[in-house]
């Protein structure tokens, strides 16, 4: 049961490189998420979607941007990588019900150099 | 806007000690959820509180929430090394979407 899969683990970038975060999820949930984790922070939502071809910023979305064609992956793009996007990217799953905690993958760790 | 606060940010227990985490948020929300992050890793879901008055205990936790005051506490029994990792708090924003706003989290170190 893989659950939610984030591609790939580590990358560094440099300056002005671009680069698409990978997520996708085995559980048929319809919500998904980007979340960004600066050292020492908790998680600042970037992103989000309720469901195919539905998407919403979070509260900091700039120099991101996200599609949901499926309701299995929700890549994140970053346009022009600047060393503030530095952090550890993750993304995750919910539904509405009985269960309606996020499931996390294992992150992303991003370097911008 | 939405703003969740914890504290303590960094609680240094001993073995055996009680402890409670506080995790107070701005705005109406009746939905409130604790994460555990252990170093390097992803966070795992500890529990979920979906009423005013509702208590989850799990092993030496337990998490209580407080619609009202808009409060939840994150109780340690007798805390052991295990337990040492980071806790955070989520609230959820909007109800329909199940975003979450997080706190910053208690870095929790317990000692021998």
């Amino acid at each position: 049961n893989a659950g939610v899969t984030q591609t790939p683990k580590f990358r560094i970038l440099k300056i002005g490189q671009s680069m698409t975060l990978q997520c996708t999820q085995d559980m048929n949930h319809n919500y998904m998420y980007w979340y960004r984790q600066d050292p020492g922070m908790g998680l600042k939502l970037i992103y989000y979607s309720v469901g195919a071809g539905i998407t919403d910023k979070g509260e900091v979305p700039n120099g991101y941007n996200v599609s949901r064609s499926t309701t299995e992956d929700f890549p994140l793009r970053l346009e022009l990588a600047a060393p503030s996007q530095t952090s550890v990217y993750f993304c995750a799953s919910t539904q509405t019900g009985l269960r309606p905690e996020a499931f996390f993958g294992q992150g992303t760790r991003l370097t911008v150099v | 806007e939405l703003k969740v606060e914890q504290n303590p940010l960094f609680l240094s227990m001993q073995e055996g000690k009680n402890y409670t985490i506080y995790c107070n948020y701005s705005t109406t929300s009746d939905r409130l959820y604790w994460y555990r992050q252990d170093p390097g890793k992803s966070l795992e879901s500890l529990f979920v509180l979906l009423s005013n008055g509702a208590v989850k205990q799990e092993g030496r936790l337990m998490a209580s929430l407080d619609t009202k005051a808009r409060l939840s506490t994150l109780h340690i029994t007798a805390a052991v090394h295990d337990l040492s990792a980071t806790y955070f708090c989520a609230v959820d924003a909007s109800g329909a979407t199940n975003k979450l706003i997080f706190g910053t989290g208690t870095l929790l170190a317990v000692q021998p």
